[in-house]
Order: C-alpha cells, then sequence, then structure tokens
C-alpha cells in the first residue's frame, strides 16, 4: 500500500521567516495531495491541496509543490505569523482507491514571535 | 460550507460499556465518510471506510465487531465502540468526502472536530 513519508517531524521558525515542510509518497498511482493544519484539540483542516495534473499551487501565504517524477510534495508558508503554529499533515491518495488518505507523520511547527 | 460536526466532543465511559460517536455533515451531501483514530503526537490512522447504504469496509488489524460503523444516511454516520476498554481510549475523528456531483469528481475529505474518548 502507500507509505508517505513526512521531514522534519518539528520545526521552529522566527516569525516572518518562510516554513518548508516536505512529503514523499511510495505509490506513482496516488494522485491528490491535500495538506491539513491541526490545532490542540480539533480535528485536521484542509488547507491546500494539489492534483496529480498541476505543479504548483498557490493561496495567498501558502504554496504547495509536487514532483511526480520523484515522488515528492512540498508546502511552503511565507511571512509565517504565529497562528501558523501547530501540527501539518501531509496526505496523499489514489483515487480508484475509493480516495483513501495515506497521511504522514506531522510536522509540529512552532511559530516565535 | 463543508462543516462536519461530531457528537459528543469528548465522553468518559467505564469498562465494559458501549460508546456511539456521531459524524454528520452539515451542509453537504455525503457519498463517503472514514473513521480515524489518533493517539497523542501521532498521525491519523484509518480505521474504516463507510459508504452510505452499504456495510463499512475496514482497515486490517480493526476489529469490525468492536467498532460497528452505521452509515444511515447521506449527512449521518456512526461509530460504536463496543465493551470498550482503556486501551480504546483516544481521539476518534470522522470525515467526509461529497464523491460525485454533477459528474466531476471532488476527492476533498473535511473532518469533523473529533471526539476524544476516555475509558476508566
Amino acid at each position: 500500500g502507500e507509505n508517505v513519508e513526512q521531514h522534519p517531524s518539528t520545526l521552529s521558525v522566527q516569525e516572518g521567516d518562510s516554513a518548508v515542510i516536505k512529503c514523499t509518497y511510495s505509490d506513482s498511482a496516488s494522485n491528490y495531495f491535500p495538506w491539513y493544519k491541526q490545532e490542540l484539540g480539533k480535528g485536521p483542516q484542509l488547507i491546500i491541496d494539489i492534483r496529480s495534473n498541476v505543479g504548483e499551487k498557490k493561496d495567498q501565504r501558502i504554496a504547495v509543490t509536487l514532483n511526480k517524477t520523484a515522488k515528492h510534495f512540498s508546502l511552503h508558508i511565507t511571512e509565517t505569523q504565529p497562528e501558523d503554529s501547530a501540527v501539518y499533515f501531509c496526505a496523499a491518495s489514489i483515487g480508484a482507491a475509493g480516495n483513501k488518505l495515506t497521511f504522514g507523520g506531522g510536522t509540529r511547527v512552532l511559530v516565535k514571535p | 460550507g463543508a462543516v462536519v460536526s461530531q457528537h459528543p466532543s469528548w465522553v468518559i465511559c467505564k469498562s465494559g460499556t458501549s460508546v456511539k460517536i456521531e459524524c454528520r455533515s452539515l451542509d453537504f451531501q455525503a457519498t463517503t465518510m472514514f473513521w480515524y483514530r489518533q493517539f497523542p503526537k501521532q498521525s491519523l490512522m484509518l480505521m474504516a471506510t463507510s459508504n452510505e447504504g452499504s456495510k463499512a469496509t475496514y482497515e486490517q488489524g480493526v476489529e469490525k465487531d468492536k467498532f460497528l460503523i452505521n452509515h444511515a444516511s447521506l449527512t449521518l454516520s456512526t461509530l460504536t465502540v463496543t465493551s470498550a476498554h482503556p486501551e480504546d481510549s483516544s481521539f476518534y475523528i470522522c470525515s467526509a468526502r461529497v464523491g460525485f456531483i454533477g459528474g466531476q469528481v471532488y476527492n476533498e475529505q473535511f473532518f469533523g472536530p473529533g471526539t476524544r474518548l476516555t475509558v476508566l
């Protein structure tokens, strides 16, 4: 089955700096890659996603890039703010497999004021 | 839009009792709902996939007789933890997927706020 690796597991950045989280996946058939933000005691919130027919997608301070050949995708947060502090999860799914999501291990991001 | 609710948000029960958790899609119809389990400081682990009107599909290692899932309508799925034990204590999260609208596939999963179960 699909396996998703996520790095780093923790990331501390100064407010205003950029944060980058990287994920790799194993199944070349995966075609949907969402990113979720989870705050303490809450459910994951979808922040951005990308499909395999697109190489990059941006939404204000958040961007995601996808390299299908290398089977990796990354989340970029620019101009980080304290409210960006949370755990971020990447995930991958195969459309034909009922869209089950396989999650990475998560990255705990701390933005220091 | 795309709001998913869960009830209760937290529950404490005695060992041996059963607990039911509800997952509702509030502003859309969900053809598929998923149930996840999350231990502290760990990732989400898929327990089962629930399609409206059919039996749930459980992931390997998940006991279907212990974790009963019912998806009776396009907006409601329930997870019942039967004969709960302390090792079942966890954060249970559901998600809902729209699926198809007008021939277009929508893969997005929207998550509920989670239910923290503590079994004494």
